[in-house]
């Protein structure tokens, strides 16, 4: 595609319910990041995918979260038992290689009630 | 300890103003500095800056880097109302040569 996209654009779930956010990066792009912002905060590193495999995934707070990118093209970040700290926006971007300008796609704003 | 610093956090201004916004860093293997402009929730990319004194310009928009007093600036001439948004700064260190580490960002209203 033309750009980083990502869905759903907002997501509203009940504590302790599990949620999936997905990314679908630029066509051709090998390096897809996740980063999460919080309001008033500029967006905090979680996880980098080279390919298909997490080559870091320092920045995911607890075993909560998990992401996957099987084919090496899309992304799901996976956070499960949602607690109401999780809520923030989820960015995804992708650059054409490790280290390349990341564009960003438009983000989903989760809420967790 | 934040690595990225901006100021001001925020900033109010008139159309035709002109802007500087700053940013400092802290770290230690510096591989380079990038800006973005954050209108809603997706930052769109501006500059990126690896070298001392060299002025990256794009229309309105310019942005220099000083490695050994550690920040860039950001400058905005003629401002329009299009220029209102969240103004993020990030740096990229050596040791991983790809997470951006972002400063709060810098909310920048520009009124008619």
């Amino acid at each position: 595609g033309a750009g980083v996209s990502q869905t759903p654009s907002n997501k509203v779930t009940e504590k302790g319910k599990y949620v999936e956010l997905r990314c679908d990066p630029i066509s051709g792009h090998t390096a897809l990041y996740w980063y999460r912002q919080s309001l008033g905060q500029g967006p905090e590193f979680l996880i980098y995918f080279q390919g298909t495999g997490a080559a870091d995934d320092s920045g995911l707070p607890n075993d909560r979260f998990f992401a996957v990118r099987p084919e090496g093209s899309v992304s799901t970040l996976k956070i499960q038992r949602t607690e109401r700290g999780d809520s923030a926006v989820y960015l995804c971007a992708s650059s054409l290689a490790r280290g390349s300008i990341a564009f960003f796609g438009q983000g989903t704003r989760l809420t967790v009630v | 300890e934040d690595k990225v610093v901006q100021s001001p956090l925020s900033l109010v201004v008139h159309e035709g103003d002109t802007v500087t916004l700053n940013c400092s860093y802290e770290v230690t293997n510096f591989r380079s500095l990038l800006w973005y402009k954050q209108e809603k929730k997706a930052p769109t990319f501006l500059f990126m800056l690896t070298s001392s004194g060299i002025e990256k310009k794009s229309g309105r928009l310019s942005s220099i880097l000083d490695k050994k007093e550690l920040f860039s600036i950001l400058n905005i001439t003629a401002t329009q109302t299009g220029d209102s948004a969240i103004y993020l700064c990030a740096v990229v260190e050596s040791n991983s040569g790809y997470a951006l580490n972002f400063g709060k960002g810098t909310s920048l209203l520009v009124t008619p």
